[in-house]
């Protein structure tokens, strides 16, 4: 079983920040945080990771809680493209490198 | 492009048929996994390659099911005899781990879609 609780579905403006929560309490010291997402028909595409600090790359932020048991992941200014599943995956040396996906986050950014 | 390549694209089959997918995952990447995803649902893991290696394999992938990679670089999946719960997209990934139990990141191809009628 995935060990991230996620929303089903949001809303968000294009042009405006999308903040998508993850809940993984249970998660271990050697665990990392990883966020994919799929845009319809497509394989999966990385976005982040981070083990305990917060990240930032081209594509997004991934704010980490101190505690580690929740975390954020930020689209700055959704556009329309963005419009995708949002899988939030718990994943560390112990899983022997499968992924194990919940059911995402349906993102829906409107015009 | 040297993302993840797999192919075909799509696949449609009859009941009962032997299918086999190839996937090239992005060159110099030591490991490679197979996944499943059903309608409406995350992909599911079947089971991953270290180099040449099968490592892993899911309960999920029945006796109908072999994989291989046997020069540690593409690797097919054979379906056969299939059935059409097999209906699915088969979406393979690969990684590359430095160092035994070292933190990875997965790299997705675009997916076989396969529809058994």
């Amino acid at each position: 079983d995935a060990k991230t609780t996620q929303p089903p579905s949001m809303d968000c403006a294009e042009g405006r920040a999308a903040n998508l929560p993850c809940n993984h309490s249970t998660i271990s010291g050697n665990e990392y945080v990883y966020w994919y997402r799929q845009i319809h028909s497509q394989g999966p595409q990385y976005i982040i990771h981070g083990l305990k600090n917060n990240e930032t790359n081209e594509m997004a932020s991934l704010i980490i809680t101190e505690d580690r048991k929740s975390s954020t992941l930020i689209l700055p200014h959704a556009t329309l493209r963005d419009t995708a599943v949002y899988y939030c995956i718990v994943h560390g040396s112990g899983n022997t490198g499968k992924l194990i996906f919940g059911q995402g986050t349906t993102l829906q950014v409107k015009p | 492009d040297t993302g993840v390549s797999q192919n075909p694209r799509h696949k449609i089959t009859k009941r009962g048929q032997n299918v086999t997918f190839r996937c090239d995952p992005i060159s110099e990447h030591n490991r490679l996994y197979w996944y499943r995803q059903t309608l409406g649902q995350g992909p599911e893991f079947l089971t991953y390659f270290q180099n040449e290696a099968q490592l892993e394999k899911s309960r999920l992938l029945s006796d109908r099911f072999s994989a291989e990679r046997p020069k540690g670089s593409f690797s097919t999946l054979e379906i056969q005899r299939t059935e059409q719960g097999d209906s699915a997209m088969y979406l393979c990934a690969s990684s590359l781990a430095r160092l035994a139990g070292a933190q990875e990141t997965q790299y997705f191809g675009p997916g076989t879609r396969l529809l058994v009628l």
